[in-house]
């Protein structure tokens, strides 16, 4: 059965560079990996997605490893507002399926 | 443009009795995915519809079920609702269901059953 594994919770100070692991034990050549993060109270905001390649963008950058059996999120620079719950998902389009990890709660120290 | 709109945001509802939801992709979305949520399962797949045709379903038993308009629109209904069904139900939408389009997320519909 396949897996996406996230921890459940990390701590950065503020102004710091995080990074957030996935695992996702089972990947085939055509699933892409997507980054979300959600407030409470609201639904999951989307941050970056890739396939193969490292990715960035405004919010952050996604590093795939080389297997594609694990991705880092990086967040350069964190800010309180960046503390949420963020999930890695895997999407598979030959498949139909999106696999969810369970979440990593970010704290944010001031 | 607008994003995803759910409706009703809230409400309470009595075991036995059935709820729909219903969600407003964004314009141009041809598919929609449903989602439940809760503090012990998390984030969990329930349907996805792509031009009013179910694509695939999650594990979930046959009270829960969707339909997709032609206009894109998507409700889904619980029927015969149990006190776990309580949760926040999400519905998403994205161009298309391939892989590589990015997921946007409605702010959820907060299903209390009592």
């Amino acid at each position: 059965d396949a897996k996406t594994t996230q921890p459940n919770s990390m701590e950065s100070n503020e102004e710091e560079p995080v990074h957030l692991p996935c695992n996702h034990s089972t990947i085939s050549g055509t699933d892409y990996i997507h980054w979300y993060r959600q407030l409470p109270s609201q639904g999951p905001e989307y941050v970056i997605h890739g396939l193969t390649s490292n990715v960035n963008n405004r919010m952050a950058s996604l590093a795939i490893a080389e297997d594609r059996k694990s991705s880092t999120l990086i967040l350069h620079r964190a800010t309180l507002r960046d503390a949420a719950v963020y999930y890695c998902i895997r999407v598979s389009g030959s498949a139909r399926q999106l696999t969810f990890g369970s979440g990593t709660q970010l704290t944010v120290l001031p | 443009k607008a994003g995803v709109t759910q409706t009703p945001r809230y409400l309470i509802k009595t075991r036995g009795q059935q709820v729909t939801l219903s969600c407003s992709p964004i314009s141009g979305h041809r598919s929609v995915s449903w989602y439940q949520q809760t503090p012990g399962q998390g984030l969990q797949f329930l349907f996805e519809y792509f031009s009013e045709t179910q694509r695939n379903k999650g594990n979930f038993p046959g009270r829960f079920s969707g339909r997709q308009f032609s206009n894109s629109r998507s409700e889904m209904n619980v029927s015969t609702l149990e006190l776990g069904d309580s949760a926040l139900y999400l519905c998403a939408s994205r161009e298309s269901p391939s892989s590589g389009n990015t997921i946007y997320f409605g702010e959820g519909s907060w299903l209390t059953v009592v």
